[in-house]
């Protein structure tokens, strides 16, 4: 069974960093992108970023650009999310999701729970 | 980047009823457009991938069709639990996803 765990979220002030962690089980890691998206308090589900099986790709929505970076450990089972400058409007619930497929054009077919971001001074 | 737009933005609809929810692409993605549904508290469960392929485990009362920049997605007798709302996203771009804006579907 496939299980995506997100920890790393919580409380932080505008402008400071925070970094999220999924860590993954229950199939081949290194055959599958990941990614993260994201759910604001009432809007609806926003990608965010995702990484290619080795690294070698890597994406970012326009409104993160910049200030995320994503990583993977694959001897670790493990994808991470650099969050730096955060601002208010990246208040989400944010998920780690598995693509089917390898290389950043698949579909999402297993997603965490999600973990939540709050940015507040 | 490709825009991806829903509509209507949401819906009521009656058990039994038969439900189109329609997704538009801002250029063509030839199939590479997936649908979701999302419920309050869940996680997002992926419905169709590739337009039209249904994902293992998920009703055959859903179907997605289109190609190119128009796709629909169609349930064909709304059940108690298919109260919730849908996402359609592209894959057309790697690296670069989408989501539409998502559609509501309440209880009439």
């Amino acid at each position: 069974e496939v299980q995506l765990v997100e920890s790393g979220g919580g409380l932080v002030q505008p402008g400071r960093s925070l970094r999220l962690s999924c860590a993954a089980s229950g199939f081949t890691f290194d055959d599958c992108g990941m990614h993260w998206v994201r759910q604001a308090p009432g809007k609806g589900l926003e990608w965010v970023s995702g990484i290619s099986w080795n690294s070698g790709g890597k994406g970012y929505a326009d409104i993160v650009k910049g200030r995320f970076t994503i990583s993977r450990d694959n001897a670790k089972n493990s994808v991470f999310l650099q969050m730096d400058s955060l601002r208010l409007d990246d208040t989400a619930l944010y998920y780690c999701v598995k693509e089917r497929g390898s290389e950043g054009s698949g579909w999402l077919d297993s997603w965490g729970q999600g973990t939540q971001v709050t940015v507040s001074s | 980047d490709i825009q991806m737009t829903q509509s209507p933005s949401s819906l009521s609809a009656s058990v039994g009823d038969r439900v189109t929810i329609t997704c538009r692409a801002s250029q063509s993605i030839s199939r590479y457009l997936n649908w979701y549904q999302l419920k309050p508290g869940k996680a997002p469960k992926l419905l169709i991938y590739t337009a039209s392929s249904l994902q293992s485990g998920v009703p055959s009362r859903f179907s997605g069709s289109g190609s190119g920049t128009d796709f629909t997605l169609t349930i064909s007798s709304l059940q108690p639990d298919d109260f919730a709302t849908y996402y359609c996203q592209q894959s057309y771009t790697t690296l670069l996803f989408t989501f539409g804006g998502g559609t509501k579907v309440e209880i009439k």
